[in-house]
């Protein structure tokens, strides 16, 4: 069974800043890997998948890289909007656990 | 428009049953894979089953496994989590999502969501 690790817990930013999370798998999942945003209250929001590939209507200050085991969820500048809780979620075999989770905060 | 509205839940003692459904609308149903995801309250998402399109693949987190069924019902546009010998510990916000296969060899993913529904273990 395939582990999903994240670092940092906990990344306080500032509007403006670059936000990088990190997301490592206990073995390789290729590039079969998304990100989701959730914020209190709200159902999941998928924002990267297959790695690398922003879903529909996401902005393209969101950036996804990596590969196997190492993956990167990139924010450019923070917006407001952005402060939220994300997550990687690996498809590459089951079953599909996702990731304890980054809290992106002020 | 996805629209996706979970129903179902409650609150039922340790040992008990529940079935939650999912009414899907917007979208062609039978065509999609379709997942149940729980939350527990304050704290991380967690994958707990889901069904292919057809109803032909299964698939399970190991703590449910026994347990709970996924099923669906293509003709009435709705996917159900047939949830028994139930723990306190599987207290959680049961949410349902339609996965989406962007090409052909890639995997799915989960791309619309319901808002959940609310289920209490407890004595």
């Amino acid at each position: 069974e395939i582990v999903l690790t994240q670092s940092p817990a906990t990344l306080s930013l500032s509007p403006g800043e670059r936000a990088t999370l990190s997301c490592r798998a206990s073995q390789s999942v290729r590039s079969n890997l998304a990100w989701y945003q959730q914020k209190p209250g709200q159902a999941p929001r998928l924002i990267i998948y297959d790695a690398s590939n922003r879903a529909t209507g996401i902005p393209a200050r969101f950036s996804g890289s990596g590969s196997g085991t190492d993956f990167t969820l990139t924010i450019s500048s923070l917006e407001p909007e952005d402060f939220a809780v994300y997550y990687c979620h690996q498809r590459f075999s089951w079953p599909l656990p996702f990731g304890p989770g980054t809290k992106v905060d002020f | 428009e996805v629209q996706l509205v979970e129903s179902g839940g409650g609150l039922v003692q340790p040992g008990g049953s529940l079935r939650l459904s999912c009414a899907a609308s917007g979208f062609t149903f039978s065509r999609y894979w379709m997942t149940w995801v729980r939350q527990a309250p304050g704290k991380g998402l967690e994958w707990v089953a889901n069904i292919k399109g057809d109803g032909s693949e299964k698939y399970y987190v190991d703590s449910v496994k026994g347990r709970f069924t996924i099923s669906r019902d293509n003709a009435k546009n709705s996917l159900y989590l047939h949830m028994n010998s139930l723990r306190v510990e599987d207290t959680a916000v049961y949410s349902c999502a339609r996965e989406v296969n962007y090409y052909e060899g890639g995997g799915t993913y989960a791309d619309s969501w319901g808002q959940g529904i609310l289920v209490t273990v407890s004595s």
